[in-house]
């Protein structure tokens, strides 16, 4: 079974602070995904990566940023948490980026105070 | 651009109902589409799939029938439970991404 873990559940952190959130997963798959899952908007892309030390901007990729030094492991980086950035982050991973299934982990619920 | 739109939930059904959630879209060519669920407290996970038009994706007692005339994928299943209350969530392949609708919450009552 593929498995897509996230380093935390649950966040709280103050405005301004850096928040780095992690994602592992254990199939080798090429392709990584961060979302960010809001009420009545569904998941927006943040960034997306084909390869290591790959990345692409996705549809919001405004105040954070990514880092995937390892093809099992694709961080996203909040530079300086805003409350704006309250969310539900959902990270993926793929085999590949297209027709194939997109693996979720649990997803890690942010409050920024 | 290409897009997704889902009915607005939470959709309340009893135990046994019928159950349809409407997704319908808008895309150049012809797209696969994909039906998600996310149960309480848990990640997102396929629930089925259709590649071309026509295609019928089903899984747990639920399908869908790619309809290239109406552009729609409607979920179905013929007899809901309490265990499938979740967000279900439709999405189209563009452009190597997937696009999502705004999910849809089940509810289902005993």
């Amino acid at each position: 079974d593929v498995k897509v873990t996230q380093s935390s559940r649950y966040l709280v952190k103050r405005t301004g602070e850096k928040v780095f959130l992690e994602c592992v997963q254990d199939m080798d798959h090429e392709n990584m995904f961060w979302y960010r899952q809001d009420p009545g908007l569904g998941l927006r892309l943040i960034y997306f990566s084909y390869d290591v030390k790959m990345k692409e901007k996705g549809d919001i990729p405004e105040g954070y940023s990514v880092s995937r030094e390892k093809k099992e492991r694709f961080s996203l980086i909040l530079e300086s948490a805003s409350t704006n950035q309250t969310s539900m982050y959902l990270c993926a991973s793929s085999e590949d980026p297209g027709q194939e299934t997109q693996y979720f982990g649990p997803g890690t619920r942010l409050l920024v105070l | 651009g290409n897009s997704v739109t889902q009915m607005e939930g939470p959709v309340t059904l009893s135990e046994e109902a019928f159950l349809t959630i409407n997704c319908t879209y808008t895309a150049t060519g012809y797209p696969s589409l994909f039906w998600y669920v996310q149960y309480p407290g848990e990640g997102l996970q396929l629930l089925l799939k259709a590649t071309k038009a026509d295609d019928k994706g089903s899984n747990k007692g639920f399908e869908a029938t790619y309809r290239k005339e109406t552009t729609s994928f409607h979920l179905e299943k013929g007899s809901v439970q309490v265990s499938d209350s979740a967000v279900y969530f439709c999405a189209l392949d563009s452009n190597y991404q997937l696009i999502w609708g705004a999910g849809t919450k089940l509810i289902i009552k005993p």
